[in-house]
């Protein structure tokens, strides 16, 4: 009964360090999403992953790289933190792309110093 | 392109008042439409979607929402509200048999409710 897991929950990082975030989900969704939360700007997309062995860029891709593993998991890599990246990041999978709504899982809070 | 904007970025409120938070979209082509509640802290629960068929859409805790194509609206309410609804709400838009589509989001309205 997981849904959407995502690890870590908090993370701090040096600028200039990198890390990945580690998403998987068990409902065989095949549809998988990336987005970033800020202040006073909802939800941005970041990548998005229609079925397993496809991504594509969202919105805001800069910074960013992807990895559909396999059709439970996909991750998100931040290759050079900047402050700029300091959000909190959510992953989502739904059944197919775009319908019928999202499960969301509980979010990363990153601060990049 | 689909957008979506939510009229007010904060709802205050007392305790057990009625409340609507207001969502309108842009869309040249059919769309689906769905709401969303961030608690503090959490991820987001889908509230309520609107997909086809009857305009008039109920979710969980009470809320409901109507489509309104005319008006390009979908705006959320509830008759009365509890300290427990305190919460960011985000209203969402996709266009649906879009191998392109993705889920669109809203700012969000924080509706804060005053005992």
């Amino acid at each position: 009964n997981a849904g959407v897991t995502q690890t870590p929950k908090f993370q701090v990082l040096k600028t200039g360090q990198s890390m990945t975030l580690q998403c998987a989900q068990d409902m065989n969704h095949n549809s998988m999403y990336w987005y970033r939360q800020d202040p006073g700007m909802g939800l941005r997309l970041i990548y998005y992953s229609a079925s397993e062995g496809t991504t594509d860029k969202g919105e805001v891709p800069n910074g960013y790289n992807v990895s559909r593993l396999n059709k439970r998991e996909f991750s998100l890599r931040l290759e050079s933190a900047a402050p700029s990246q300091t959000s909190v990041y959510f992953c989502a999978s739904s059944e197919v792309i775009g319908g019928y709504g999202y499960t969301f899982g509980s979010g990363t809070r990153l601060t990049v110093v | 392109a689909q957008s979506v904007t939510q009229l007010d970025s904060q709802v205050p409120v007392f305790e057990e008042a009625p409340v609507e938070l207001r969502c309108n979209y842009s869309s040249s082509v059919s769309v689906y439409l769905f709401w969303y509640v961030q608690y503090p802290n959490q991820g987001l629960q889908l509230l309520l979607k609107y997909l086809s068929g009857s305009t008039l859409v109920k979710g969980i805790n009470g809320f409901e929402a109507e489509f309104n194509k005319s008006q390009t609206s979908f705006h959320l309410r509830k008759p009365s509200v509890h300290i427990s609804d305190t919460a960011e709400y985000f209203c969402a838009v996709s266009v649906p048999y879009s191998s392109a589509s993705k889920i669109i989001f809203g700012s969000g309205t924080r509706l804060s409710i005053r005992p």
